[in-house]
């Protein structure tokens, strides 16, 4: 089974940083991986697919990237709408896995 | 508009059974895989099951195998999940998903989901 680690578990941040969220596979999925977001008490949302591509919709301000079997989930701009919980997500094989969560808070 | 409407969640006692309902709209439910995806309370994001568009294939979570069964009624636009030897770890929201397809083939990539539906296994 492939594990993804995501760190940092939390993070603290202004409107107007540049953040950046990283999970790392257990072991190679190429570009098989996801990035959604969760508000509280509500479901996730779809942001990124295949590492890189914007899911429609989604602002510019979000970028994702790889390097080997590390990703990377970049936010430059935050906004307030912006803090919540990320989460990526491999589908590479099964059983299909998530990482812990990063829950990004306003500083 | 694509939507994706759970229903069926509740109250169960452990042991029991539960089946869980998932109404599509907006899209052509018979082209697309769909998936199961489970949250318990303060916990992060647990990939349960997914069914491919014609049924023909089904993947499950180790810890629900051989208790849980996905299924699908493409004529009525619809995703079950029956859930059965329910147990207190089971408690949890229960979002359905669509997942995403391209060039004829699907990927477990969960392109839209519901609000979720919240079951809990307690005596």
């Amino acid at each position: 089974d492939i594990q993804m680690t995501q760190s940092p578990s939390s993070l603290s941040a202004s409107v107007g940083d540049r953040v950046t969220i990283t999970c790392r596979a257990s072991q190679g999925i190429s570009n098989w991986l996801a990035w959604y977001q969760q508000k509280p008490e509500k479901a996730p949302k779809s942001l990124i697919y295949a590492t890189s591509v914007l899911q429609s919709g989604v602002p510019s301000r979000f970028s994702g990237s790889r390097s080997g079997t590390d990703f990377t989930l970049t936010i430059s701009g935050l906004q307030p709408e912006d803090f919540a919980t990320y989460y990526c997500q491999q589908y590479k094989s099964y059983p299909i896995s998530f990482g812990q969560g990063t829950r990004l808070e306003i500083k | 508009e694509v939507q994706v409407v759970e229903s069926g969640g509740g109250l169960v006692q452990p042991g029991g059974s539960l089946r869980l309902s998932c109404a599509a709209s907006g899209f052509t439910f018979s082209n697309y895989c769909m998936s199961w995806v489970r949250q318990a309370p303060g916990k992060g994001l647990e990939w349960v099951a997914n069914i491919k568009e014609d049924g023909s294939e089904k993947y499950y979570v180790d810890s629900v195998k051989g208790r849980f069964t996905i299924s699908r009624d493409n004529a009525k636009n619809s995703l079950y999940l029956q859930m059965d030897s329910l147990r207190a770890e089971d408690t949890a929201v229960y979002y359905c998903a669509r997942l995403y397809y391209t060039s004829g083939s699907c990927y477990a990539f969960s392109e839209y989901w519901g609000q979720g539906t919240l079951v809990t296994v307690s005596s």
